[in-house]
């Protein structure tokens, strides 16, 4: 089946760093990838819809200039949190759609994510 | 109010019950629905899906959706302990964008 790759899985940096995220469909092209936080005891929550060769689609409330996303290939969309701060400690996860209905969307493993 | 409600739990159940997970969601133009597992320190994998009202049943899962009570529910019958993970439920008006409950934390005991 379709697989999502997401690196690294867990991250600690500094306050006022920046941090990439990166999100590869293995095994599929897809030209469109989801971006999603989680906050502890919180739902997963849409941040951006990313389409291969395009801008990205943020949701309302998310900073377009905090959270750089990139989707240059078919496989590859990367999540760039520039001057990383505390509140921006989350679980961040990917998802790629493979074009095969509901069963066609794949989640990568996620990306924990602190900041000291 | 969140769009979507989802007991976090934990649920705590002996191997071989019937396990009932829940969620309620407050917007009536979703259409699709759908549960997702989770086991630790990985994404959530898609279990069920039903577009629209009525039931659905893939072996010893059972999904239902009541839209007059804007009510989901998702039934797992003889849990075994590798049941034991996270279930979210998700919503969806176009099959596109998702709007997840925060998932609930399932343990079968052997």
């Amino acid at each position: 089946g379709a697989v999502v790759s997401q690196h690294p899985s867990w991250v600690i940096c500094k306050s006022g760093t920046s941090v990439k995220i990166e999100c590869r469909s293995l095994d599929f092209q897809a030209t469109t990838m989801f971006w999603y936080r989680q906050f502890p005891k919180q739902s997963l929550m849409l941040m951006a819809t990313s389409n291969e060769g395009s801008k990205a689609t943020y949701e309302q409330g998310v900073e377009k200039d905090k959270f750089l996303i990139n989707h240059a290939s078919l496989t590859l969309s990367t999540l760039t949190v520039t001057s990383a701060h505390p509140e921006d400690s989350s679980f961040y996860i990917c998802s790629a759609a493979s074009g095969q209905g509901l069963f066609g969307y794949t989640f990568g493993s996620g990306t924990r994510l602190t900041v000291v | 109010q969140k769009e979507v409600e989802q007991d976090p739990g934990p649920l705590s159940v002996p191997e071989g019950a019937i396990v009932s997970l829940n969620c309620t969601y407050s917007n009536s133009a979703f259409q699709y629905f759908m549960w997702y597992r989770q086991y630790s320190r990985k994404g959530p994998e898609l279990l069920m899906y039903t577009y629209s009202s009525g039931n659905k049943e893939d072996g010893r899962f059972t999904a239902q959706v009541d839209k007059s009570s804007k009510y989901i529910s998702l039934f797992i019958r003889d849990s075994q302990p590798s049941d034991s993970a996270t279930y979210l439920c998700a919503m969806s008006y176009t099959g596109n964008q998702f709007y997840f409950g925060t998932g609930t934390s399932l343990t079968v005991i052997p």
